[in-house]
């Protein structure tokens, strides 16, 4: 089954402690995202991938990391969390132009929810 | 830039009655669209997507979404709603020029309670 996989689902930690999201797919798609969604504002892009070892930041790329170091898998790394990016993350992934499959056509995953105390 | 605004970040609808969710956009170039589906502690579902081709776009569970340039909108209709529309809905644009990636710009959300 196509799938975006994410882990933990939810997740509660103290400021400072540093912490990884694990986001992996397996339908071999290019594009991979983080974003966060906070009410009202709808999702935001954290981070993105356009491939291997090519990363670039989105919208409200500060306070996160990120790697991409193998096609499937693209970790969410907070080193120093603070409340403010208590939040619900969302990892998503689709191919780029010129595949078989249409671009745009972005997959989620299923969620992660984040407590910072 | 480019933006999207949701307008009412609630409805309620009845039963069997028309859902509509007002989208509009703005963008320096001809965008893409797309309307996601969230059910409650799930992630987001593809609806539709307009991507330059027709521009009634007809998508999953009944929905569909005009695409008007003139009017910058991207409005959601479902003629009959059922209790399983029950949902926050998000209108999504994205920049087809290649070097932004895939990248989807969000509103804010319509949550949408269906009243027996």
């Amino acid at each position: 089954e196509a799938q975006v996989t994410q882990n933990p689902r939810y997740l509660i930690t103290v400021t400072g402690k540093k912490l990884t999201v694990t986001c992996s797919q397996n339908m071999n798609h290019e594009y991979m995202s983080w974003y966060r969604q906070d009410p009202g504002l709808g999702l935001r892009q954290i981070y993105y991938s356009m491939n291997v070892e090519v990363t670039d930041k989105g919208d409200v790329p500060e306070g996160y990391k990120v790697s991409r170091k193998e096609k499937r898998n693209f970790p969410l790394i907070l080193e120093s969390p603070s409340p403010n990016q208590t939040s619900l993350y969302f990892c998503a992934s689709s191919h780029l132009s010129g595949l078989a499959v249409p671009r745009d056509t972005q997959y989620f995953g299923p969620g992660t929810r984040l407590t910072v105390l | 830039a480019q933006s999207v605004t949701q307008l009412g970040s609630h409805v309620s609808v009845s039963e069997g009655a028309l859902v509509l969710l007002r989208c509009n956009y703005s963008s320096s170039v001809p965008p893409y669209l797309f309307w996601y589906v969230q059910y409650p502690n799930q992630g987001l579902q593809l609806l539709l997507k307009y991507t330059s081709a027709a521009t009634l776009v007809k998508g999953i569970n009944g929905f569909e979404a005009e695409f008007k340039k003139s009017e910058t909108s991207f409005h959601l209709t479902k003629p009959s709603a059922h209790m399983s529309d029950a949902a926050e809905y998000f209108c999504a644009v994205s920049d087809p020029r290649k070097a932004a990636g895939n990248k989807l710009t969000f509103g804010g959300g319509t949550r949408v309670l269906v009243k027996p």
